[in-house]
């Protein structure tokens, strides 16, 4: 399988404190994509690092990538009661045409 | 809402009946896809869609028939399914295959009794 792969499956923080997700992939990647899902909702995108970079920022996300591991880490600072949703990475590969491999997500409760 | 929208958001049927889940998007994007996305497994890329032409078809049994009319709305045909079918589907669309990001639909959440 090439999928991207989340751990810890749950994770359950303080209001304010940091959380930070780990995922692994199996293959070589153009860019690895990282989303949240709130209960039942579709997906929305968070942030996208490529492959030649090594770590990239928004607002209180910031993401690494270590592509020689195959692992990315996604790190959420004084996290909110709001940020409480599952957490997905996409590992993007190409092949005949560029797709994207889910994982099965971190269910993150931010605790107030 | 993100552009895309799905209809109906929960949909319960008999194993017998027959449906179809909706999905419209007006970004001007080129492809589409339909996800399934089941309890504490990944999400399932079931089909892909470009310039409203399948690209790809996951091994998906033949009781899920997407049609694609135009690159606006894609259309995911349900007949004589089985109650592990029951799962939330997921429509995404990206401007095209090479693309950086989807923008999800909010799902259709279906029951399979």
């Amino acid at each position: 399988s090439q999928q991207g792969e989340e751990d810890p499956q749950a994770l359950s923080i303080q209001e304010g404190e940091n959380a930070t997700m780990n995922c692994s992939y199996k293959t070589s990647i153009n860019n690895l994509q990282w989303y949240r899902q709130n209960s039942g909702r579709g997906l929305v995108h968070l942030i996208l690092i490529r492959s030649n970079e090594r770590e990239k920022h928004s607002g209180r996300l910031r993401v690494t990538l270590d592509t020689s591991k195959k692992s990315s880490s996604l790190l959420i600072t004084a996290s909110r009661a709001a940020d409480t949703a599952s957490y997905f990475c996409a590992a993007a590969g190409a092949w005949v045409y560029q797709k994207f491999y889910f994982g099965s997500g971190t269910k993150l409760n931010v605790k107030p | 809402e993100t552009g895309v929208t799905q209809t109906p958001r929960h949909l319960v049927m008999g194993m017998t009946n027959k449906k179809s889940l909706k999905c419209e998007q007006h970004l001007g994007h080129n492809a589409m896809y339909w996800y399934k996305q089941s309890a504490k497994k990944p999400l399932e890329l079931m089909f892909v869609y470009s310039l409203e032409e399948r690209v790809e078809n996951n091994s998906v049994p033949s009781r899920f028939s997407p049609e694609c009319p135009n690159s606006s709305h894609l259309f995911l045909h349900l007949h004589t399914l089985q109650p592990e079918d029951s799962a939330l589907y997921l429509c995404a669309s990206s401007q095209d295959l090479d693309l950086w990001s989807y923008t999800f639909g909010s799902g259709t959440r279906l029951t399979v009794v």
